[in-house]
């Protein structure tokens, strides 16, 4: 089945650091891949994503390239902000092997400090 | 861009009671909503799809008696927790996808702490 592996957090950084959240996935077909960010309280909110690969989505200075080779979509940022801190989800959506439902990572929490 | 409305966005209630869920697709259609349950700090779990006019797809070990998914129309879906008990408090949120254009909107979810 699908799934998908996200490295675990909290991950903490000072202000204008550079980000790295590392995702890869397993799908049966060719999945659309997705980053979401969760404040506290609240829904997701799609950060970006990418339907094929190759492909880079990006967003608000996030960005992700869509890596086939290496089943991979990981989540970058240059330099971060303290409002940057949420929770981050990686998922996938596989027409193919999961119908149309998105399987989530379990999330890695990212706290910017000043 | 597309907005889904998820009310309440916290409520309380006494155990033994039901709670309802909406969750509105404001400028789209939604052809199928997806409802999730979210612990602390862990990740969302699906509990069900549900196709409009149809009836909801469950997930495995969701109970489809206690926890009541209807998709009367294209911009509405309700989660009703029927007799709910403190082990049902949770994050609840839900999802809408359009039909045009495939993509995924969520509701800003709803603190359900059941007393």
């Amino acid at each position: 089945g699908n799934s998908v592996t996200q490295m675990e957090g909290p991950v903490t950084l000072s202000e204008e650091a550079f980000l790295t959240i590392n995702c890869t996935y397993t799908a049966t077909g060719y999945p659309s891949l997705f980053w979401y960010v969760q404040y506290p309280g609240e829904g997701l909110q799609l950060l970006l994503k990418a339907t094929k690969a190759d492909d880079k989505g990006s967003n608000k200075g996030f960005e992700a390239t869509y890596r086939k080779e290496t089943t991979s979509f990981h989540l970058e940022k240059g330099s971060v902000q303290v409002s940057d801190s949420a929770v981050y989800f990686c998922a996938l959506s596989d027409q193919a092997g999961g119908g149309n439902k998105l399987t989530f990572g379990t999330g890695t929490q990212l706290k910017v400090e000043l | 861009g597309a907005v889904v409305s998820q009310h309440p966005s916290w409520v309380i209630c006494k155990s033994g009671t039901s709670v309802k869920i909406e969750c509105r697709s404001l400028d789209f259609q939604a052809t199928t909503m997806f409802w999730y349950r979210q612990f602390p700090k862990q990740s969302l779990m699906l509990m069900a799809t549900s196709n409009e006019g149809s009836k909801a797809t469950y997930e495995q070990g969701v109970e489809k008696d206690k926890f009541l998914i209807n998709h009367a129309s294209l911009t509405l879906s309700t989660l009703t927790v029927t007799s709910a008990h403190p082990e049902d408090s949770s994050f609840y949120i839900c999802s809408a996808r359009d039909g045009h254009s495939y993509g995924y909107t969520f509701g800003s979810g709803t603190r359900l702490t059941v007393v």
